[in-house]
């Protein structure tokens, strides 16, 4: 079954740095990679994500890269702010229908902005 | 608003006891699923259901059971508790019936433990 890897565990950044989460997934018939964003006590919740016929997707301060060859995808943040602390959790589906539309998630990514 | 409703916030059962987590959606989704929480472990897949009365094993089904009798439910089943199911659980659900994957709606989670 598909097995997702995310690194690192752990994320300090200054206010105003780059931050980049990365994920590697094992099957390759993936076609969609999600990534959502828990902040403390409350829900994960969907900020961007990525289908197989595109590299690159962006959202204002962030983006995602997809290398399908490689099986990683990565989330960028630019510029960031203290609100953009919290856990980030990677995710890759098949979603072709009926029982591939399972998602499976990365261990999460704690980032911590300090101002 | 979109809606997914878990049916406790907090539940304290004792071992052995049988345990029901409820998870309601007003969104008449077809796809639905139960992950489990762990600190360092990230979202695990327990179970995950496509139509009513279809149920998929996800990556740790072991211990657990559910149900989906209407479009709008999903139980999820603890047959005999034990002390390594205290977790956060997260019910979720998503449209799409085919390749078109869209963003997991989750309920607030349920805290079960297990004493």
């Amino acid at each position: 079954g598909e097995n997702v890897e995310q690194h690192p565990s752990t994320l300090s950044v200054q206010e105003g740095d780059s931050a980049v989460i990365k994920c590697t997934y094992s099957d390759s018939a993936s076609n969609y990679f999600p990534w959502y964003k828990q902040e403390l006590g409350k829900r994960p919740q969907l900020i961007i994500d990525i289908r197989s016929n595109v590299g690159e997707k962006k959202d204002q301060r962030i983006a995602v890269t997809l290398n399908k060859t490689a099986k990683h995808f990565s989330l960028h943040i630019t510029e960031t702010q203290p609100e953009d602390s919290a856990v980030y959790f990677c995710a890759a589906s098949m979603g072709y229908g009926g029982a591939t539309n399972k998602l499976i998630f990365g261990t999460g990514t704690l980032l911590a902005v300090q101002p | 608003d979109v809606k997914v409703t878990q049916s406790s916030r907090y539940l304290v059962k004792r071992t052995g006891e049988k345990v029901f987590l409820e998870c309601v959606q007003d969104m008449d989704h077809e796809n639905m699923f139960w992950y489990r929480q762990d600190p360092g472990l990230g979202l695990r897949l327990i179970y995950f259901s496509y139509d009513v009365k279809m149920k998929e094993k996800g990556d740790i089904p072991e211990g657990y059971s559910v149900s989906r009798e209407k479009k709008e439910r999903f139980s999820l089943i603890l047959e005999s508790a034990s002390t390594n199911q205290t977790s956060m659980y997260l019910c979720a659900s998503y449209s799409g019936t085919g390749v078109r994957y869209e963003k997991l709606f989750f309920g607030s989670g349920t805290q079960l433990s297990v004493l």
